[in-house]
């Protein structure tokens, strides 16, 4: 079946640590992925996209995320998490074309400690 | 740097009566969404709007929901009867063309 996984529940990192965030689709061409954070709340803000070309995209806030194609994957990464970082982040794609509807994962939620 | 926004924020109704959701989507953008959040799951595609009609809708999407661009600003979702299995948040996001951006959201309530 088509779908977007986000395999962890629930991160729990200390200020400073390297974040990665996983995230993996399943359909049958590479589609549009995408990164949103959700503080408590609050809207989905972007953080990056992917359509084509490098594979590793910058975001903001210090965010990457690395497309591979071979696993299927889009993961987020942070080198040094902020306690502002607390939030929860979805993986979402377009499969259509690029104005088409968006399939959300079902998050991951990230907590900080100090 | 242009937003979308949505009001009311929150909304409190009771089941059965007719509620109105409004988005104001970015002024340039031609493509629109609504989206929900039931509390603790994940957000759903409920419809998207271009051109003045609807582009896709999905099954929560039923004859109970509509939409609306009522004037050159405004992004409607009216919901006729309220269930209480409707009580979520729900988004907007506009397009101009690739990237979606969503609104900060409208918590409704059933009772």
């Amino acid at each position: 079946a088509q779908s977007v996984t986000q395999p962890d529940i629930h991160i729990t990192v200390s200020e400073g640590a390297s974040l990665e965030l996983r995230c993996n689709y399943s359909y049958g061409a590479t589609p549009y992925l995408f990164w949103y954070v959700q503080s408590p709340g609050q809207g989905l803000q972007l953080l990056l996209k992917y359509f084509s070309g490098d594979t590793l995209v910058q975001g903001i806030k210090g965010f990457e995320a690395e497309f591979k194609r071979s696993q299927s994957s889009f993961n987020l990464r942070k080198p040094s998490v902020h306690w502002s970082d607390a939030a929860e982040y979805f993986c979402a794609v377009a499969l259509g074309d690029n104005t088409d509807k968006l399939i959300f994962g079902t998050g991951t939620r990230l907590q900080v400690f100090p | 740097e242009p937003e979308v926004t949505q009001t009311p924020s929150h909304q409190v109704t009771q089941m059965g009566q007719e509620v109105i959701l409004r988005c104001v989507p970015i002024s340039n953008h031609l493509y629109f969404y609504w989206y929900r959040q039931i509390l603790g799951q994940k957000v759903e595609f409920l419809v998207s709007f271009y051109n003045n009609e609807i582009s896709e809708k999905s099954e929560i999407f039923d004859d109970q929901f509509s939409v609306e661009r009522p004037d050159g600003s405004n992004f409607t979702l009216k919901i006729r009867s309220t269930k209480l299995e409707d009580s979520a948040m729900y988004f907007c996001a506009s397009a101009v063309q690739e990237t979606q951006y969503f609104g900060p959201g409208t918590r409704l309530l059933v009772l």
